[in-house]
């Protein structure tokens, strides 16, 4: 079956940058998407379409995509970004949706 | 504002089976496709099957294939996820998430983002 490999954890001091990854073998043909998920809460979608941003999403968060390996990048990290962050994509028939591995985020 | 509202879980004994709700208001439902999507107690996010807006259209994960129905009604800006023969590996917060938009053609299928998700349901399935 179709997997999509992040880091487990990162950990990042305020104010500096964080970058996940996210690997795939469709992702040369498959938008990713990112989503955030705080302990307790239903994930948000923070990034889509590899690299465009929701509304009402802070412009630090930006994603970025070459080859088999997409990244969401968090720019100037803020305590408020300590969460879950999980990578999700498609296989190449667009029939089966996979998430990735997820990644702890832990703001120092 | 877009809300969805997951509601049925419960405990339910393995082998048996339990029907999830998910209503939707805030947005047309009628022209979105669905998602169910699953997370066990501390573990990650496990997709589980999609509805195109009209009902046509329908996949799963191949973990609950054979044993999980996805359908919607409309007329009621519902969408259902029927779980049969439950396993103990079923345990898990079900959530509802709209799709954006959802299609296909000639065999291959597109979705958009998981844009809107409800605040999920538990389900345990234990003796």
């Amino acid at each position: 079956s179709y997997e999509l490999t992040q880091p487990p954890s990162v950990s990042v001091s305020p104010g500096q940058t964080a970058r996940i990854t996210c690997s795939g073998d469709a992702l040369p043909k498959q938008y990713a998407y990112w989503y955030q998920q705080k302990p307790g809460q239903a994930p948000v979608l923070v990034i889509y379409k590899d690299s465009e941003r929701p509304s009402g999403i802070p412009e630090r968060f930006s994603g970025s995509s070459s080859g088999t390996t997409v990244t969401l990048t968090i720019s100037g990290v803020q305590a408020e970004d300590e969460a879950d962050y999980y990578c999700q994509s498609a296989d190449s028939s667009g029939t089966r949706y996979v998430f990735g591995t997820g990644t702890k985020v832990t703001v120092l | 504002q877009v809300q969805l509202v997951e509601s049925g879980g419960g405990v339910v004994q393995p082998g048996r089976s339990l029907r999830l709700s998910c209503a939707a208001s805030g947005f047309t439902f009628s022209s979105y496709g669905m998602h169910w999507v699953r997370q066990a107690p501390g573990k990650g996010l496990e997709w589980v099957a999609v509805i195109s807006y009209d009902g046509s259209n329908k996949y799963y994960a191949d973990s609950v294939k054979g044993r999980f129905t996805i359908s919607r009604d409309n007329s009621k800006n519902t969408l259902y996820l029927q779980m049969n023969s439950l396993r103990a590996e079923d345990t898990a917060v079900y959530y509802c998430a709209s799709a954006g938009e959802f299609g296909c053609s000639g065999g291959s299928c597109y979705s958009g983002a998981f844009d809107y998700w409800g605040q999920g349901t538990l389900v345990t399935v234990s003796s």
